[in-house]
């Protein structure tokens, strides 16, 4: 079975960061680009960053530019989310998603993990 | 930014109706849209790619269709367990973005 399962989701005070995982199973992972797309508490869904399966390019939407890092290591099949100097406004539960627009297999946000959540408050 | 304008925002609905949800792009996306459905407590789970390509699995009453600027998603027959809330989404340019959601609720 095809499985993203995503960990590391916390309380944390603003200011400070945390570091998300999300492992995949059940395909192969390197051959595959992977997004972090997140949903805060009652919202809709944001799309927050992407990574080609080589590692590059990397996207990000505009409000968590410069705070957070996506990155991939492909010989763990895991996809991480460093994020750093967290604000109120980022708490939400984070989705890993599969994503193939590169031509391997053209499948568009496939996958999804259950999510975890983040929670930022003092 | 391509913008996503999600109709209608909620949409109140029998077992056995038919309903159609839409969703408009503020640029031409080709046919760089799926559907997604999410039930409360879960992850989104995707329904329809490039506008019109129904996943294996979800059921025949689901159907998708538009090109360009403006898409439709169509539920014939709904049943009980179709009730949940759904998304658009554009990947023909970054930043990606998502429809607002339609809460689909039991009339």
């Amino acid at each position: 079975e095809e499985q993203l399962v995503e960990s590391g989701g916390a309380l944390v005070e603003p200011g400070g960061s945390l570091r998300l995982s999300c492992a995949g199973s059940g395909f192969s992972f390197s051959s595959y680009e992977m997004n972090w797309v997140r949903q805060a508490p009652g919202k809709g869904l944001e799309w927050v960053a992407y990574i080609h399966h080589s590692g590059s390019p990397i996207y990000y939407t505009d409000s968590v530019k410069g705070r957070f890092t996506i990155s991939r290591d492909n010989a763990r099949n895991s996809l991480f989310l460093q994020m750093t100097g967290l604000k109120v406004e980022d708490t939400a539960v984070y989705y890993c998603v599969r994503d193939d627009r590169d031509g391997y297999v053209d499948d568009p946000f496939d996958v999804w993990g259950q999510g975890t959540l983040v929670t930022v408050s003092s | 930014d391509i913008q996503m304008t999600q109709s209608p925002p909620s949409l109140s609905a029998s077992v056995g109706d038919r309903v159609a949800i839409t969703c408009r792009t503020s640029q031409d996306i080709k046919s760089d849209l799926g559907w997604y459905q999410q039930k409360p407590g879960k992850a989104p789970k995707r329904l329809i790619s490039y506008a019109s390509i129904l996943q294996r699995g979800v059921p025949s009453r689901f159907s998708g269709s538009g090109y360009g600027t403006e898409f439709t998603l169509t539920i014939r027959s709904l049943q009980p367990e179709d009730f949940a809330t759904y998304y658009c989404l554009q990947h023909n340019d970054y930043p990606i973005t998502f429809g607002q959601g339609t809460r689909l609720e039991i009339k």
